[in-house]
């Protein structure tokens, strides 16, 4: 079977600090993989995906940057965060072919101060 | 763009009674998918629906897409502490995408 795994689960970090989330999949190959923000009030908001290695999506201008050095690993980045890059992210995976299933994983919860 | 509206935004309920979760769209929708998400947590995947008129069950949780496929309900019968959360509606953009857009979701308390 397939699992999802992000860490860290939480992360406090200051303003101006680099950021790296990391988004590891398990039983499956070649996924699409996404990156979500989630904050309050604004719903579930599809920052980044990807469809196979080096080959990212960006849905969203911001601070952020993703990169999926491997098959089954998706990274989140950031060189300076901003009090803004607060949020709850979610990392997910389907198979490839549109129109599947996403499965998330755990969830980053990141303040930034 | 497409856009998704979930009503009611929150939701209190004794346990034991039903209720009735709506998600509209602006368009039609190529796949509709429903999640639960606990506070904190990730969303995890209740139910996926694709044709016009389409329901699906599990336990005692079921979901509908109208026969205009524009919007879809999921019907909680008998509630218990166990169904509170945070509940998702997510669509596909456009037939054969890879991306989905989702409501805001509705938060469910069920009262013992």
């Amino acid at each position: 079977s397939q699992t999802i795994h992000q860490w860290p689960a939480t992360l406090v970090q200051p303003v101006g600090s680099p950021l790296s989330l990391e988004c590891t999949v398990e039983g499956t190959s070649n996924p699409n993989l996404y990156w979500y923000r989630q904050a309050a009030g604004r719903g579930l908001q599809l920052l980044f995906y990807s469809v196979g290695i080096g080959q990212i999506s960006s849905e969203v201008p911001q601070n952020l940057s993703a990169s999926r050095p491997q098959d089954r690993q998706f990274i989140l980045s950031s060189k300076k965060l901003l009090l803004s890059d607060s949020g709850f992210y979610l990392c997910a995976w389907s198979r490839q072919g549109g129109k599947d299933t996403q499965y998330f994983g755990p969830g980053t919860r990141l303040t930034v101060l | 763009s497409q856009e998704l509206e979930q009503s009611p935004q929150s939701l209190i309920v004794q346990e034991g009674k039903n209720l009735t979760i709506n998600c509209t769209s602006s368009k039609t929708l190529y796949g509709l998918y429903w999640y639960k998400q606990k506070y904190g947590e990730g969303l995890i995947f209740l139910m996926m629906l694709q044709k016009g008129g389409e329901e699906k069950s599990h336990e005692k949780i079921t979901a509908k897409l109208d026969e205009k496929k524009q919007q879809s309900s999921l019907h909680i019968t008998a509630s218990q502490p166990s169904h509170a959360g945070i509940y998702l509606c997510g669509a596909a953009t456009q037939g054969g995408s890879e991306k989905l857009v989702f409501g805001k979701g509705t938060k469910l308390t069920v009262n013992p």
